[in-house]
């Protein structure tokens, strides 16, 4: 068991460009999900999928952000024309099964957009 | 979703039992008790879950008071790399939900040498 990783660790943009994030969930895991995290705050839910298909996103994910998991294993987040207020620890978990709320998650990969 | 209250911060001596409470008054009688902790720079890490028994596990256990108005989590020898955010989730099991966990501001636990 590898655990959940992330790519990149950390990304530094400008104001305006489009990034792209990556995760790998744990391999038997069907379930992945989405948080952002600011600075003294909790996670916050982002979105999730069930093996390929994308189930619930927050209305924190406006139409700047998308996300996928095309064959139902690794999964990317898409921010375009970023926003000085997307800065934040990107994190991703996966859980198996019905254990919905045992999430195991990665590292995060955080953002600062200059 | 009930609302859960947790204090702020707490310090626990290195060695001693840390008991980090958790207040959840409106909780159903479908919502389970979930700790997770999140350790500087990490993602959060599940810790224990439970509905109404206490519950025990190689990390820590978990005391619901009979009213599962309020729980524990107790780590019994609190060491340096204990010092973290708990967060106390409050989430309805059972098939067909979401896993989205909702988290507050948790309780910063320092443990001290």
């Amino acid at each position: 068991d590898t655990g959940v990783s992330q790519d990149p660790r950390h990304k530094i943009t400008k104001r305006g460009q489009n990034v792209t994030f990556r995760c790998d969930p744990i391999s038997e895991h069907n379930r992945l999900y989405w948080y952002r995290q600011t600075l003294g705050q909790g996670p916050e839910f982002l979105t999730y999928f069930q093996n390929e298909a994308q189930l619930e996103k927050s209305r924190l994910l406006s139409d700047r952000f998308s996300a996928e998991r095309p064959k139902g294993s690794f999964s990317t987040l898409e921010i375009q024309r970023t926003e000085q207020g997307d800065s934040a620890m990107y994190l991703c978990a996966s859980s198996q099964g019905q254990k919905y709320y045992e999430q195991y998650f990665g590292p995060g990969t955080r953002l600062t957009v200059t | 979703d009930a609302k859960t209250t947790q204090p702020t911060s707490m310090d626990c001596a290195e060695g001693r039992a840390a008991n980090l409470p958790c207040n959840h008054s409106t909780i159903s009688g479908n919502e389970y008790v979930y700790w997770y902790r999140q350790i500087h720079s990490q993602g959060p890490q599940y810790i224990i879950h439970g509905l109404k028994n206490n519950e025990t596990n190689e990390m820590a256990s978990l005391i619901i008071t009979e009213d599962r108005k309020s729980s524990t989590l107790i780590l019994p020898h609190a060491t340096l790399r204990d010092t973290a955010v708990y967060y106390c989730i409050v989430r309805v099991g059972g098939s067909g939900n979401t896993g989205k966990l909702i988290f507050g501001q948790g309780t910063t636990l320092q443990v001290k040498p």
